[in-house]
């Protein structure tokens, strides 16, 4: 089946650096989903792009797809404590089922 | 406070157990899901429902059994389970089940199976 590969699977930074985490899959994707898990929550929906080269900006955070729609990435800008959490990628091509990658857990030290 | 509400949040039960976790939204959607979250593992879907109809079931074993009454309630009966299904069980909702929209997931039901 699809699968979505990201990386890293961890990352720890200090409070203002920034942070990225890649989502790359080997088969075009129709639309890819972002989420974050806070410790010991749930996930929360964060955006989704659909379109070839989109880009999207919540606050801090820059969210790309990929020219070819293979790819994506996650971008904080300066991070918080608050950004703190797992952040996953979701995807699916054509009439497969929304598949999640495995997760880049943040750890923020202040 | 989240449109998807799951009970218990935690579960301890033994392997001849039988014990159900249940899930409800109040979002008005018409798809639900049941997602498992293992340490250092993606997320697995299990189970997908649409207007109350099943549409998938991911190769999941027997000892989980779904059901789902109407859109707004879903419920997993678990029975005989292994050490291994100890898990965060993730319930969740959408519009409907095209993959185009945003889930909405409840809190989870922590399980551990002794």
């Amino acid at each position: 089946g699809q699968q979505v590969m990201q990386i890293p699977q961890y990352q720890h930074v200090q409070e203002g650096e920034d942070f990225t985490t890649y989502c790359n899959s080997s088969t075009t994707l129709s639309n890819i989903q972002w989420y974050k898990q806070r410790p010991g929550g749930h996930p929360v929906f964060l955006i989704q792009l659909v379109k070839s080269g989109e880009v999207k900006k919540q606050k801090r955070l820059t969210f790309q797809f990929g020219e070819a729609k293979k790819n994506s990435s996650l971008h904080i800008t300066a991070t918080q404590t608050t950004d703190v959490g797992t952040y996953f990628c979701a995807a699916n091509s054509g009439y497969s089922t929304l598949t999640f990658g495995k997760g880049t857990m943040l750890l923020v030290s202040p | 406070e989240t449109g998807v509400t799951q009970t218990p949040r935690h579960l301890v039960m033994g392997m001849t157990n039988k014990k159900s976790l249940k899930c409800e939204q109040h979002l008005g959607h018409n798809a639900m899901y049941w997602y498992k979250q293992s340490a250092k593992k993606p997320l697995e879907l299990m189970f997908v429902y649409n207007f109350k109809e099943q549409t998938e079931n991911n190769s999941v074993p027997s000892r989980f059994s779904p059901e789902c009454p109407n859109s707004s309630h879903l419920f997993l009966h678990l029975h005989t389970l292994q050490p291994e299904d100890s898990a965060l069980y993730l319930c969740a909702s959408s519009q409907d089940s095209s993959n185009t929209g945003e889930l909405f997931f409840g809190e989870g039901s922590r399980l551990t199976v002794l």
